[in-house]
């Protein structure tokens, strides 16, 4: 799997955009990007994913750059419930085993 | 609907003594199963996981043990605890290609 890199922690004000940044230089030609957040003191929850196309859901979009190198998962309006550490995963699709980094320390500020 | 469930939500165990944690899956057949842990302050790290009955993969060397006597039961286990096994402990699962589907938790205290 695709080493990825993330910001140790970002702060973003309630009701604006959260563009949370990841590399992933080395990524290969079928790995996937996953995003997962992580609420305090619950268990990972999976947000979006994609390949090389951007996607959009009802939680969030996520872009790819062309070059697949990094991407950007955007929080169009952050509430306070979106206050929690945000994984980028570059994994093969159907992989059976998922391994986090450190992720992204998001606080959301009133 | 698929969901998982995972207990107790909280314990609190004396070193020595054994752990038993449970995880069950309902809504779906034949799933990837993980254990996953994390320490106060620390990421989360792959300990066990399966892709069918019996089926059992250590990724790290511990004092914990796994096992999957039912396609959709997932158990944890240890002889006896040590301090250094407290930690949040999560259950997972996934099927063919979609995305992991983690269980609330257990956090558990060795005292």
């Amino acid at each position: 799997d695709a080493k990825t890199t993330q910001p140790t922690s970002m702060d973003c004000a309630e009701g604006r955009a959260a563009n949370l940044p990841c590399n992933h230089s080395t990524i290969s030609g079928n790995e996937y990007v996953y995003w997962y957040r992580q609420i305090h003191s619950q268990g990972p929850q999976y947000i979006i994913h994609g390949l090389k196309n951007n996607e959009t859901n009802e939680m969030a979009s996520l872009i790819i750059t062309e070059d697949r190198k990094s991407s950007t998962l955007i929080l169009p309006h952050a509430t306070l419930r979106d206050t929690a550490v945000y994984y980028c995963i570059a994994i093969i699709q159907g992989a059976q085993k998922l391994v986090f980094g450190q992720g992204t320390r998001l606080t959301i500020n009133p | 609907s698929q969901t998982i469930h995972q207990w107790p939500a909280t314990l609190v165990q004396p070193v020595g003594s054994p752990l038993s944690l449970e995880c069950t899956v309902e809504g779906t057949s034949n799933p990837n199963l993980y254990w996953y842990r994390q320490a106060a302050g620390r990421g989360l790290q792959l300990l066990f996981y399966s892709v069918g009955i019996g089926q059992i993969s250590s990724e790290v060397p511990q004092n914990l043990s796994a096992s999957r006597p039912q396609d959709r039961q997932f158990i944890l286990s240890s002889k006896k605890l040590l301090l250094s096994d407290s930690g949040f402990y999560l259950c997972a699962w996934s099927v063919q290609d979609r995305e992991h589907t983690f269980g609330s938790g257990t956090r558990l205290t060795v005292v």
